[in-house]
């Protein structure tokens, strides 16, 4: 099992673009987390997936979305990138939403760069 | 407003020293605390959380919900633990989301 993958590993894209990251989670997983990490901060929580549906949210704008797929991968979307959405995306999945759910597994992650 | 705070950035100790990370919580519910660690090269992954007890990598960390804290402690530290350190509190729904500290970055000097 290759546990949680990220792709792309890394990006570069213009302020005003629209980008979509993808994740597959580990083997066994059905839960979906979506992390930004900027530089020299700690994660923080964008959203997260169970039954393709969204079902928890952190702080973040509309302009982040997301979307999860029948076979539990996700992907995270960002449309009118600003330059303070350049940081490293990290996808973690998990099993179980409904019951408690402890452990959260990272993929490597995602590095956007938006210039 | 931080929910997890761990206020030092950067922690520098010799090979056999002891190893203490500080990290305070705010939260009105039951927490559930992690440690998470990152080591080079390496994605984050967890190291303990409170409710296992459990010594990993001969790491400890108690939560005292009077004090608020779960400081991560080491009685001699390794080479092996330079690695990027977070404590996480366990929020939402069934604790399924995690809000991260800052980090500590811990270096171990030979």
């Amino acid at each position: 099992d290759a546990g949680v993958t990220q792709s792309p590993t890394h990006l570069i894209k213009t302020r005003g673009q629209q980008v979509t990251l993808r994740c597959s989670p580990k083997s066994g997983h059905d839960t979906v987390s979506w992390y930004q990490q900027a530089l020299g901060q700690g994660p923080q929580f964008i959203f997260q997936y169970y039954e393709e549906e969204e079902r928890q949210r952190g702080n973040f704008p509309d302009r982040f979305s997301g979307h999860q797929f029948p076979n539990y991968s996700s992907e995270l979307n960002v449309n009118a990138l600003l330059l303070g959405d350049s940081a490293l995306y990290l996808c973690a999945s998990s099993l179980g939403y409904a019951r408690l759910s402890y452990e959260q597994y990272f993929g490597p992650g995602t590095r956007l760069t938006v210039t | 407003a931080q929910r997890v705070t761990q206020p030092e950035k950067l922690l520098s100790v010799f090979k056999g020293a002891p190893v203490e990370l500080k990290c305070n919580y705010s939260y009105s519910g039951s927490p559930e605390l992690f440690w998470y660690v990152q080591y080079s090269r390496q994605r984050l992954q967890l190291l303990l959380r409170h409710i296992s007890r459990e010594s990993i990598k001969g790491f400890t960390a108690d939560l005292n919900k009077g004090e608020t804290s779960f400081h991560l402690k080491k009685p001699f530290a390794q080479e092996e633990d330079s690695a990027m350190y977070y404590c996480a509190l366990g929020e939402g729904y069934g604790n399924n989301r995690l809000a991260f500290g800052k980090g500590n970055q811990v270096v171990v000097i030979p």
